[in-house]
């Protein structure tokens, strides 16, 4: 969905480095939420937000934080970066007035940690 | 809190197969449910959603799926498969304020 964004596409790091994803969406949304895809384990919630005051932590928040620098974007940091965070990490957004809670999903981040 | 199951793994079928792919979630009460799908390559795009109303529901793409309460179940369904329905399919289910996804199933289709 070309309303969600994600930067970078692909990144290959370092073990120990610290790396930032970006999301940003022009669909007013005010919730946001990042995932990480691992083959067999399905979608798996690290972080939420439901404004720019709000952050939660998901089922696998160790290892990451993330800033929500206003309604637009939210961004995922791995303060030290190791191999078993190589995954697909996904993006995506939610209407608070839309009680169905549908989220949409930014393309995508492949992040390969050595 | 919820949980979702999907059965199926993998599944193989030939264009203009029937299609059925399980899934189950925890416990009952008010759902809302959800199947998306991720073509190859690409990010997760919305199938259909139940929220209230008729459980059986229509999607996009010649997709529905039908809530049946007592059975915890939302099983996705396709009357002929064709080779473009390759990719992954995922269930989810909301709880309180988030998503509950299962691990998928990942769809082949021959031609």
């Amino acid at each position: 969905d070309a309303d969600v964004t994600q930067t970078p596409r692909n990144r290959i790091t370092k073990t120990g480095k610290r790396i930032m994803l970006e999301c940003s969406q022009t669909k007013g949304h005010d919730r946001m939420y990042w995932y990480r895809q691992d083959p067999g384990l399905g979608l798996r919630l690290i972080y939420y937000s439901f404004d720019v005051k709000d952050i939660n932590k998901g089922e696998i928040s160790d290892g990451y934080s993330v800033s929500r620098q206003a309604q637009a974007k939210f961004s995922l940091s791995l303060e030290s970066a190791i191999p078993n965070q190589t995954a697909l990490y996904f993006c995506a957004t939610s209407d608070f007035l839309e009680s169905t809670d549908t989220q949409y999903f930014g393309p995508g981040t492949r992040l390969t940690v050595l | 809190a919820q949980s979702v199951s999907q059965h199926n793994h993998h599944v193989i079928l030939s264009e203009a197969a029937s299609l059925e792919l399980g899934c189950n979630y925890s416990y009952g009460g008010t759902v809302n449910l959800f199947w998306y799908v991720q073509y190859p390559g690409q990010h997760l795009q919305l199938l259909l959603k139940y929220f209230s109303g008729d459980p059986l529901v229509k999607g996009i793409k010649g997709f529905e799926a039908e809530f049946i309460k007592s059975k915890f179940s939302f099983n996705l369904r396709k009357p002929s498969v064709q080779w473009s329905d390759t990719a992954e399919y995922f269930c989810a289910v909301k709880d309180t304020d988030k998503l509950i996804f299962g691990t998928g199933t990942r769809l082949q289709v021959f031609p």
